[in-house]
């Protein structure tokens, strides 16, 4: 069974550095073919696809974001870090990670999530 | 970038009734579309895809069709619990993209 959580401060200032972890069960980063995706979600709003990295550590962002972006594996082969550089409030949002099965095109989609980790960006 | 147009923003739908929402992608995406089911505080759940191949699970009223650039979901019956958000994601171009929702609400 699949299971993701995300975990990491509810509340940054602005201008400071996010960190977010995400960490799950029943698969492995280095199972050939898995990749961990993250997305975020604004209050009331709709899902924002932000970077996906493989169990080949290859990576993909949003090119919005990808100066500000980076997502690199955990101390464990069961964790993904998410890094979001000067935040804003604009980027109060819940954040959540997302399994999915290849790079292969036909599998690339999100079968299982994790419950999601509201971050504000406030001061 | 591909964006991917969802409508109607709102669908109002009886218990029962059918609903059909649509996803437009700016550029063809093959049959490279999922469907995704949020409901109030929760994560999304994937429905379909593929276009148009359920999910483990997902019951038999989801249909899913199209591809290239025009996709549809059918919910053929409507019960309580499928009154929730719904959106499109194509996987086939980096970056991947979401739609912006529909909601389907009880009319």
């Amino acid at each position: 069974q699949i299971t993701l959580k995300e975990s990491g401060p509810t509340l940054v200032k602005p201008t400071q550095t996010l960190t977010l972890t995400c960490t799950f069960s029943g698969f492995s980063l280095t199972t050939t073919g898995v990749g961990v995706g993250w997305i975020r979600q604004p209050p009331g709003k709709a899902l924002e696809w932000l970077a996906l990295i493989y169990w080949d550590d290859d990576k993909f962002y949003s090119p919005s974001l990808k100066s500000r972006l980076t997502v690199t594996k955990g101390a464990s082969t069961k964790q993904v870090v998410l890094t979001m550089t000067n935040m804003d409030p604009v980027d109060t949002a819940t954040y959540y990670c997302a399994h999915t099965i290849s790079r292969d095109t036909a599998k690339r989609y999100f079968d299982y999530w994790g419950q999601g980790t509201l971050v504000t960006a406030s001061s | 970038e591909i964006v991917m147009t969802q409508s109607p923003a709102t669908l109002s739908v009886s218990p029962g009734e059918r609903a059909t929402l649509s996803c437009r992608a700016s550029e063809t995406v093959g049959s490279y579309l999922a469907w995704y089911q949020q409901k109030p505080g929760q994560a999304p759940r994937l429905l379909i895809y593929g276009a148009s191949t359920r999910a483990t699970g997902i019951p038999a009223r989801f249909s899913g069709s199209g591809s290239g650039t025009e996709f549809t979901l059918t919910i053929s019956s409507l019960q309580s619990e499928d009154f929730a958000v719904y959106y499109c994601h194509q996987y086939d171009h980096w970056p991947q993209a979401f739609g912006q929702g529909t909601k389907v609400e009880i009319k």
